[in-house]
């Protein structure tokens, strides 16, 4: 069975500068997909990035950016020039993408980000 | 497109007490799911459906039953509320799998449930 570790419940970033959150997976598979989420207090779930296993390059969304290291299972997120509203919780999530697969996330814990002005 | 909808977004209960959630989506997703959230824990699915008519069991399935009579919907019921069962409760669609394409999951705004 596939497991998403996030080992950092808390961090915190001052205003502008940068941050990245951690996450590790574990799994069999060669092919899947990897998610960071955003929930802010508003309790919405909004995806920020998403990384296909097969491509090497690593995603990149405006201030948000990963380091994808497939041979390590890891899955990084990192959060330039942070701003008051990037403050939430943040999840990493993975999805299988063989064949007869669901679209099933399995999630990390989360790590509570807070940004400092 | 109002997305993803869920009702109610707040309930109390008492032990022992039942209450169906419901989930509605305008998209025309094929697949639905229901998770539930939990300090600490994460999101972890509860039951899942790919489709009209067919539902199945996720991660954590033991107390709730689930219902897709309609595509539009997705009803996750608590026969008998317990007090583990006080979590905010998400519901989210997606389009089916597609090699060619990766379909994310979209979520609705939550439920928040506490069983006394």
């Amino acid at each position: 069975a596939q497991t998403v570790t996030q080992s950092q419940p808390e961090m915190s970033v001052q205003e502008a500068e940068t941050v990245t959150l951690s996450c590790t997976y574990d799994t069999s598979e060669s092919d899947y997909y990897l998610f960071w989420y955003k929930q802010p207090p508003s309790r919405q779930m909004i995806l920020v990035i998403r990384q296909e296993a097969y491509k090497q390059q690593n995603a990149t969304e405006n201030r948000f950016s990963v380091n994808f290291q497939k041979a390590a299972k890891s899955f990084s997120l990192k959060i330039s020039d942070s701003q008051l509203g990037d403050a939430a919780m943040y999840f990493c999530a993975y999805r299988s993408a063989r064949g007869g697969a669901t679209n099933k996330l399995i999630f990390g814990t989360g790590t509570l980000l807070a940004v400092q002005p | 497109n109002a997305g993803v909808t869920q009702t109610p977004k707040f309930r109390v209960l008492k032990t022992g007490q039942s209450m169906t959630l419901l989930c509605a989506q305008d998209m025309n997703h094929e697949y639905m799911y229901w998770y539930r959230q939990d300090p600490g824990m994460g999101l972890r699915l509860i039951h899942y459906s790919v489709g009209e008519g067919t539902t199945a069991k996720g991660e954590v399935p033991d107390g709730y039953n689930v219902s897709r009579l309609k595509k539009q919907n997705f009803l996750l019921g608590l026969e008998s509320a317990a007090p583990s069962q006080t979590s905010v409760y998400f519901c989210a669609s997606s389009p089916p799998q597609n090699s060619y394409r990766l379909y994310e999951q979209y979520f609705g705004p939550g439920t928040r449930l506490t069983v006394t």
